[in-house]
């Protein structure tokens, strides 16, 4: 069963902040929230995870409502090279690594 | 530094035939893991290794995929024989260790099709 709930697509104007959401309303209270992304004919490229505290890189910035039921993901500045399919991933820590991807949120940057 | 190295990058084999995937992980990476991708989804877990011991295979189909990391470093997965739905791009990702918070690092992957 799907623990994330994401939108299947989205577009972006280059330059624009870009806000990924993603719904895990059955999160549990020792659950990650992990962002990765992957461009075409690449494998996947982790961006960023966070527990409850917003978290920020320098790839992106995370967002996580309180009660922890759903997360946005930020671009801040969005550029042709960020088009690529966006996956958001719960997972324990003691899950032994495993990550359950969906099928993610194809970004489409336009110029 | 060099990252998750996989050869080749894409196969095209009739059905029937055997065929294997190579996998170099990243140096001092003790955690390898192989996925499974279908057109359109996301990858899925097919075996993780903690240096040449596989940890979890629950999801490799054994009748037919078989791996191998031998010394715990390089690893290779294969398929015999090949049917027609193994069409998919198979990953190869490592990681530092299973537990924590330890980044998973992805190759390229082996674009597998077979006629």
């Amino acid at each position: 069963d799907a623990k994330t709930t994401q939108p299947t697509s989205m577009d972006c104007a280059e330059g624009r902040a870009a806000n990924l959401p993603c719904n895990h309303s059955t999160i549990s209270g020792n659950e990650y929230v992990y962002w990765y992304r992957q461009i075409h004919s690449q494998g996947p490229q982790y961006i960023i995870h966070g527990l409850k505290n917003n978290e920020t890189n320098e790839m992106a910035s995370l967002i996580i409502t309180e009660d922890r039921k759903s997360s946005t993901l930020i671009l801040p500045h969005a550029t042709l090279r960020d088009t690529a399919v966006y996956y958001c991933i719960v997972r324990a820590l003691d899950s032994w690594g495993k990550l359950q991807f969906g099928a993610g949120t194809q970004v489409v940057v336009t110029p | 530094e060099a990252g998750v190295v996989q050869s080749p990058r894409y196969k095209i084999i009739e059905k029937k035939q055997p065929v294997a995937f190579w996998c170099n992980p990243i140096s001092g990476h003790n955690t390898l893991y192989w996925y499974l991708q279908n057109l359109g989804q996301g990858p899925e877990l097919l075996i993780r290794y903690e240096n040449e011991e596989a940890v979890d295979d629950s999801q490799l189909p054994k009748d037919r995929f078989s791996a191998e990391r031998l010394k715990g470093v390089d690893s290779t997965l294969k398929i015999q024989p090949a049917e027609l739905g193994d069409s998919a791009v198979y990953l190869c990702a490592s990681s530092l260790g299973l537990a924590g918070n330890n980044e998973q690092f992805f190759g390229p992957g082996t674009r597998l099709t077979v006629l």
